[in-house]
């Protein structure tokens, strides 16, 4: 099955950018999906289909795909964005219709 | 406002079952497929299984394969999970997820755009 690859930290200073990254063979051929997980609480849908954000998501959330790795960056960074994150794809090979990465916690 | 509401979490002991619940609102509820997904304590997201709107489609991840069944009541806006033959390792808070569309054959796009807040199930003896 289809594997995404996420590294379990990123940490970054308030006002600064992060940049989470979500690897995966050819991952530039899929969509690829974003989600914020605050502590306990549910997810949260943060960005879609590669780049698109959901309505009442900042612009400061931003996707982006290519080659082997899609990257998911925050700018101006706050205490309130430190949370989990998920990048998710469909599995074409399997009936698997989500797959999640591992995931990533940013930490401010 | 999409709401999404779980119920039936509990603990039960290994082998036993438990049946768990979503009621949703705020969208036309037909239209979309939904789903669960689980979240083992301190671990991260796992995909269980989704259902099309129509009912007539239903996937399993490998590990609920054969154990769990998803089903939906379009006219109560409601679907369900049976979980049978139930392992320590499905121990975890299992959260309703609706897709962004009802679930076609051949789609390529898949992705949750509303989660509940879950319901705990917890294995063991």
């Amino acid at each position: 099955s289809y594997v995404l690859t996420q590294p379990p930290s990123v940490s970054v200073a308030p006002g600064q950018t992060a940049r989470i990254t979500c690897g995966g063979d050819n991952i530039g051929a899929k969509s690829v999906h974003w989600y914020r997980q605050m502590p306990g609480q549910a997810p949260v849908l943060v960005v879609h289909s590669d780049s698109d954000r959901p309505s009442g998501i900042p612009d400061r959330f931003a996707g982006s795909n290519s080659g082997n790795t899609a990257t998911l960056t925050i700018s101006r960074v706050e205490a309130g964005d430190e949370a989990d994150y998920y990048c998710q794809v469909w599995d074409g090979s399997t009936d698997h219709l989500y797959v999640f990465g591992s995931g990533t916690t940013l930490t401010v | 406002e999409v709401r999404l509401l779980e119920s039936g979490g509990g603990l039960v002991q290994p082998g036993g079952s438990l049946r768990l619940s979503c009621v949703a609102s705020g969208f036309t509820f037909r239209n979309y497929a939904l789903g669960w997904v689980r979240q083992a304590p301190g671990k991260g997201l796992e995909w269980v299984s989704t259902i099309f709107g129509s009912g007539g489609r239903t996937y399993y991840a490998d590990s609920v394969k054969g154990r769990f069944t998803i089903s939906r009541d379009n006219s109560k806006n409601t679907i369900s999970l049976q979980m049978n033959s139930l392992r320590a390792d499905d121990t975890a808070t299992y959260y309703c997820a609706k897709d962004h569309d009802r679930g076609v054959v051949g789609s390529i796009l898949w992705y949750l755009d509303s989660w509940g807040q879950g319901t705990l199930v917890t294995v063991s003896s």
